[in-house]
């Protein structure tokens, strides 16, 4: 099992371009979630999908789109890159919520110039 | 909402020595804690998770955490520290518990740094 894989790895975007991060699992989960962390701040949720065609916003979404078309995949779209955006953006899964362990992904490093 | 807060952004021990990182949570109903790890430009690992039952629950690569409700805490310890153990570490309470969005609410992390 590859687990969850993420792409790009590495990405500079000027303000104003667009991108889709792509997360793909390969473990069956229901559950899969897009975090972002900056420095010193921890990882704060975006969006999570409980099952393919259900998204739901997180804590931070403003400036994100997510769709969930397949239980494997589950990418983050960003429309109009701000340098706000900059961080390191993380993709986890798991079978369901609450107690269940997550998975991550190893992340993907979003420069916005 | 649920919080976490980790008591020092960096910690320095000597090899050898005990490994203590603090998390203290606030939650309206009963919590899901979890201790991962972040090596250098890596992802998160998991260390270990309290859900329910026993109230120390034991990790990977020697670690253990103790879940006490009374003081709101769940800190990490580790024994003896290794140089291999440098790394982030992020204590984080499921959101899920709280009826509110699905998703982990994480701390700001703790550096653990191991002098020789």
């Amino acid at each position: 099992n590859a687990g969850v894989t993420q792409t790009p790895k590495f990405r500079i975007l000027k303000i104003g371009q667009s991108m889709t991060l792509q997360c793909t699992q390969d473990m069956n989960h229901n559950y899969m979630y897009w975090y972002r962390q900056d420095p010193g701040m921890g990882l704060k949720l975006i969006y999570y999908s409980v099952g393919a065609g259900i998204t739901d916003k997180g804590e931070v979404p403003n400036g994100y789109n997510v769709s969930r078309s397949t239980t494997e995949d589950f990418p983050l779209r960003l429309e109009l890159a701000a340098p706000s955006q900059t961080s390191v953006y993380f993709c986890a899964s798991s079978y369901r919520g609450g107690a269940d362990t997550q998975y991550f992904g190893p992340g993907t490093r979003l420069t916005v110039l | 909402a649920q919080s976490v807060t980790q008591l020092g952004s960096h910690v320095s021990v000597s090899e050898g020595a005990l490994v203590l990182l603090r998390c203290n949570y606030s939650s309206s109903v009963p919590p899901y804690l979890f201790w991962y790890v972040q090596y250098p430009n890596q992802g998160l690992q998991l260390l270990l998770k309290y859900t329910t039952g026993a109230t120390l629950v034991k990790g990977i690569n020697g670690f253990e955490a103790e879940f006490k409700k009374s003081e709101t805490s769940f800190h990490l310890t580790k024994p003896s520290a290794h140089m291999s153990d440098a790394a982030e570490y992020f204590c984080a309470v499921s959101s899920y518990s709280g009826g509110g969005a699905d998703g982990l609410t994480f701390g700001k992390g703790t550096h653990l740094i191991i002098q020789p």
